[in-house]
């Protein structure tokens, strides 16, 4: 079983549309969740942090489940520059603690049509 | 706002070639990290640091070697490059600490012929 699991995609929805990614993650001592954006042959941007409570910015609201080791983005009113992948990202914990690395999916895609 | 830069954006290098990708970050973080991307693959961990002259090896080490001599700077070495090291290589730093968000470089893509 793969650490960190998205459904590739892509998603294909028109503009104005909501559209929610999930990401489940193996490790449950887990503390750290991210959220980034990749566009086509650039780097890896930080989009969001994922707190426990939950926490929105803007169009963007990000939830942390811990009992069912699961991490949702929520896109709002899309925008055609939404249009990216969009990579969850866990730390890593082993037996003896936090190991620093953190461990990214491997990214849904999204396509916001006009 | 976070830099991290990398010496190229593009470079072609021949079998056998030793090859120096240079990062550099300008926030006084502790940790710098390499990766290699690639198409169905995702993000791969070769190498990072926590301190100068510290590394720790990550998933894919083998081929690649590297070195911090100064806490800004870190440098990735293909020692004799190959065909299948043709990739994207992102850099990417963080604060000190564990488990923070990582700041990246724009990458290097790499084409080994």
């Amino acid at each position: 079983r793969k650490e960190v699991e998205q459904d590739p995609g892509p998603f294909n929805v028109p503009e104005g549309a909501t559209v929610a990614f999930n990401c489940t993650y193996s490790n449950s001592a887990s503390q750290s969740f991210f959220w980034y954006r990749q566009d086509c042959r650039k780097e890896p941007k930080l989009l969001m942090s994922v707190y426990s409570s939950g926490n929105e910015d803007g169009r963007f609201t990000a939830q942390l489940n811990r009992a069912s080791q699961y991490i949702s983005l929520l896109i709002r009113d899309s925008k055609l520059s939404d249009s990216a992948t969009y990579l969850c990202v866990v730390n890593l914990f082993h037996g003896s603690g936090n190991t620093g690395k953190l461990i990214f999916g491997q990214g849904t895609t999204l396509q916001v049509k006009p | 706002d976070v830099k991290v830069t990398q010496s190229s954006r593009y470079l072609v290098k021949r079998t056998g070639e030793k090859v120096f990708l240079e990062c550099v970050q300008d926030m006084d973080h502790e940790n710098m990290f390499w990766y290699r991307q690639d198409p169905g693959l995702g993000l791969r961990l070769i190498y990072f640091s926590y301190d100068v002259k510290m590394k720790e090896k990550g998933d894919i080490p083998e081929g690649y070697s590297v070195s911090r001599e100064k806490k800004e700077r870190f440098s990735l070495i293909l020692e004799s490059a190959s065909t299948n090291q043709t990739s994207m290589y992102l850099c990417a730093s963080s604060p000190g600490g564990l488990g923070y968000e990582q700041y990246f470089g724009p990458g290097t893509r790499l084409t080994v012929t």
